[in-house]
């Protein structure tokens, strides 16, 4: 799997856009990016992937760059809920009962500030 | 769509005793699923990969005698932690994999051994 770096921490203002860059710089042509969150004691959440084009869902939106090297998670309009670890994992997407491991790095603690 | 329900949330068990939580794929099948655990302030760590029908395959350093993982249906996976030691509280966390959605999580269940 192609290795992810994210900075340890950010600070964002509630009800401004919060934006988490990702780095992978090494990330293979089928591979595409996914991007989790874990909220203290809870399981991981879903957000958005994406192989090459920018994507937007009810969450949040993903831009990733040309080259693919890069990516940067979008939440719009960031309230105190989404304080939480965000993950940035590049894997090759799961066809259904794939047996492919889903590896974590440290990701991002985004801390919203009222 | 794709929900993992994960029981129990949390569970207080004496040393020596065993415990098992429960991993259910609510409205799919779930041919693989996936063990993490996680300790305090650390990102999540995979234990094994869970193949219905099959055995497990623990990733390096699991004592796979100690976290026994049964996968009998489609729809259920389970993990034993055997003799439990303080050692081994921990959050542990269920995945499985979807076309749609990639990953997706239980709620993960809060071990504490005294």
């Amino acid at each position: 799997d192609a290795k992810t770096t994210q900075p340890p921490s950010m600070d964002c203002a509630e009800g401004r856009a919060a934006n988490l860059p990702c780095n992978h710089s090494t990330i293979s042509g089928n591979e595409y990016v996914y991007w989790y969150r874990q909220i203290h004691s809870q399981g991981p959440q879903y957000i958005i992937h994406g192989l090459k084009n920018n994507e937007t869902n009810e969450m949040a939106s993903l831009i990733i760059t040309e080259d693919r090297k890069s990516s940067t998670l979008i939440l719009p309009h960031a309230t105190l809920r989404d304080t939480a670890v965000y993950y940035c994992i590049v894997r090759v997407a799961p066809s259904g009962g794939s047996n492919y491991k889903l590896t974590f790095g440290k990701g991002t603690l985004l801390t919203v500030n009222p | 769509g794709a929900v993992v329900s994960q029981h129990p949330s949390w569970v207080i068990c004496k040393s020596g005793t065993s415990v098992k939580i429960e991993c259910r794929s609510l409205d799919f099948q779930a041919t693989t699923m996936f063990w993490y655990r996680q300790f305090p302030k650390q990102s999540l760590m995979l234990m094994a990969t869970s193949n219905e029908g099959s055995k497990a395959t623990y990733e390096q350093g699991v004592e796979k005698d100690k976290f026994l993982i049964n996968h009998a249906s489609l729809t259920l996976s389970t993990l034993t932690v055997t003799s439990a030691h303080p050692e081994d509280s921990s959050f542990y966390i269920c995945s499985a994999s979807t076309v749609s959605y990639g990953y997706t999580f239980g709620s993960g269940t809060r071990l504490t051994v005294v």
